[in-house]
């Protein structure tokens, strides 16, 4: 069954450091996301991508954050300069297009960024 | 996207069926009905979304009420595996829109 891959599963880097965080969606998926999740909160949305653009961004995306399509199978996300608040994980998802309107979202495993 | 409210934690035996119900009264015409679940700290997973109609897979069935401002998720015969916390979400068709994930009802399979 496909799946979506993520690397490294575990990332530890010093504040002010750039990371990226590398995701390899389901191979026919057009749609791709990624999200975060604190340490015994909520799954937070960060961006979506479709078609080599960012579809929609929320708040915690700024402007420390970019995603990149570098070629046909990668997606990225790096972060610039890394707080001790981006500990997170992060989850990177893909979805297909279906005409009937639904897009359910396929997860990775999620990458554990922990900043020092 | 309209709210959801779930209850924050369920007990289930071993081999019965787990109904988890979620409350989504200002759902609007075109927003789906999903569900997802998260163990441990796994990615989340999906399992099934629905319209208006009931519908089944391999891993639940999901039960819509015909004013579609509640649902029911069925795990027809929950295993200790199922233990996780499930998420019942609603989103907007037509595009591939963000997934807004709430507290969810964490899902406890007793042995």
């Amino acid at each position: 069954e496909p799946e979506v891959t993520q690397t490294p599963s575990h990332q530890v880097t010093q504040m002010g450091q750039e990371v990226i965080l590398r995701c390899v969606p389901i191979s026919n998926h057009l749609y791709f996301y990624w999200y975060r999740q604190i340490l015994g909160q909520k799954v937070e949305f960060l961006v979506s991508f479709y078609n080599n653009e960012i579809s929609e961004k929320s708040e915690i995306f700024d402007d420390q954050f970019s995603v990149e399509r570098p070629d046909g199978s990668n997606f990225t996300l790096k972060i610039r300069s890394t707080k001790l608040e981006d500990s997170a994980m992060y989850f990177c998802a893909s979805s297909e297009h279906w005409t009937s309107g639904s897009y359910e979202q396929y997860f990775g495993p999620g990458t554990r960024l922990t900043v020092t | 996207d309209a709210k959801t409210t779930q209850p924050p934690s369920m007990d289930c035996a071993e081999g019965r069926a787990a109904n988890l119900p979620c409350n989504h009264s200002t759902i609007s015409g075109n927003e789906y009905v999903y569900w997802y679940r998260q163990i441990h700290s796994q990615g989340p997973q999906y399992i099934i979304h629905g319209l208006k109609n009931n519908e089944t897979n391999e891993m639940a069935s999901l039960i819509i009420t015909e004013d579609r401002k509640s649902s029911t998720l069925i795990l027809p015969h929950a295993t200790l595996r199922d233990t996780a916390v499930y998420y019942c979400i609603v989103s907007y068709s037509g595009s591939a829109r963000q997934l807004t994930f709430g507290s969810g009802t964490q899902l406890t399979v007793l042995p």
